[in-house]
């Protein structure tokens, strides 16, 4: 199975700060990266799918970028709603699997 | 409006089999795979298996095979899953999700609670 890994469990943040959070995946995945947001207890939401495209409907603060197996998930102007959980997953190949997730809180 | 809307809450006795249900709504059913995920209390999410609305094909995390079940009726344009012999470690919370490349929408989930 492919690992994703995100470093940093949890992350604090002031508003209006810019925030980055990353993930490395265990070999080559392509492009074949989204990034997930979600809030307790509700399901997860689809902000950046194909490593950089921006899904519909998401502020354009949120961008996405990678180097090599490195993920990177930028929030360009943290706002309040911005808190939660954010995962990344792959989808390159079965089983699809998600990083262990960031939290990220308002400092 | 694309929607997925789950089954409520289970309560279950260990040894014991659940079929929770995943109904959709605003797109085409048929044209698209429906995958199903598991979210235990604080933890990751896994992705247990999928299955294509047009003809019942199916992939399955090895991890889940032959404790999830995954099928379709496309007259209801709804998607199921079994979940068999069920234990504490199967208490979660269980996600329904549409494929369109990744997981574009989602269900509101459905606690699962596995207890004597």
């Amino acid at each position: 199975d492919i690992q994703m890994t995100q470093s940093l469990a949890s992350l604090s943040a002031s508003l209006e700060e810019i925030v980055t959070i990353t993930c490395q995946a265990s070999q080559d995945i392509g492009n074949w990266l989204a990034w997930y947001q979600q809030k307790p207890g509700k399901s997860p939401q689809l902000l950046i799918h194909s490593a950089t495209s921006l899904a519909d409907g998401i502020p354009s603060r949120f961008s996405g970028s990678r180097s090599g197996t490195q993920y990177s998930l930028k929030i360009s102007r943290l706002q309040v709603e911005d808190t939660g959980i954010y995962y990344c997953l792959q989808r390159y190949s079965n089983p699809r699997t998600f990083g262990g997730g960031t939290k990220l809180e308002l400092k | 409006e694309v929607q997925l809307q789950q089954s409520g809450a289970e309560l279950v006795k260990p040894g014991a089999s659940v079929k929770l249900s995943c109904k959709t709504s605003g797109y085409t059913f048929s044209n698209y795979y429906m995958s199903w995920l598991k979210q235990m209390p604080g933890q990751n999410i896994e992705w247990i298996g999928n299955i294509y609305g047009g003809n019942g094909g199916t992939g399955y995390n090895q991890k889940f095979k032959g404790k999830a079940t995954l099928t379709v009726d496309k007259s209801s344009s709804t998607a199921y899953m079994d979940l068999s012999s069920l234990t504490s470690e199967d208490s979660a919370v269980y996600f329904c999700a549409r494929e369109a490349g990744f997981f574009d929408y989602w269900g509101q989930g459905v606690m699962v609670t596995v207890s004597s």
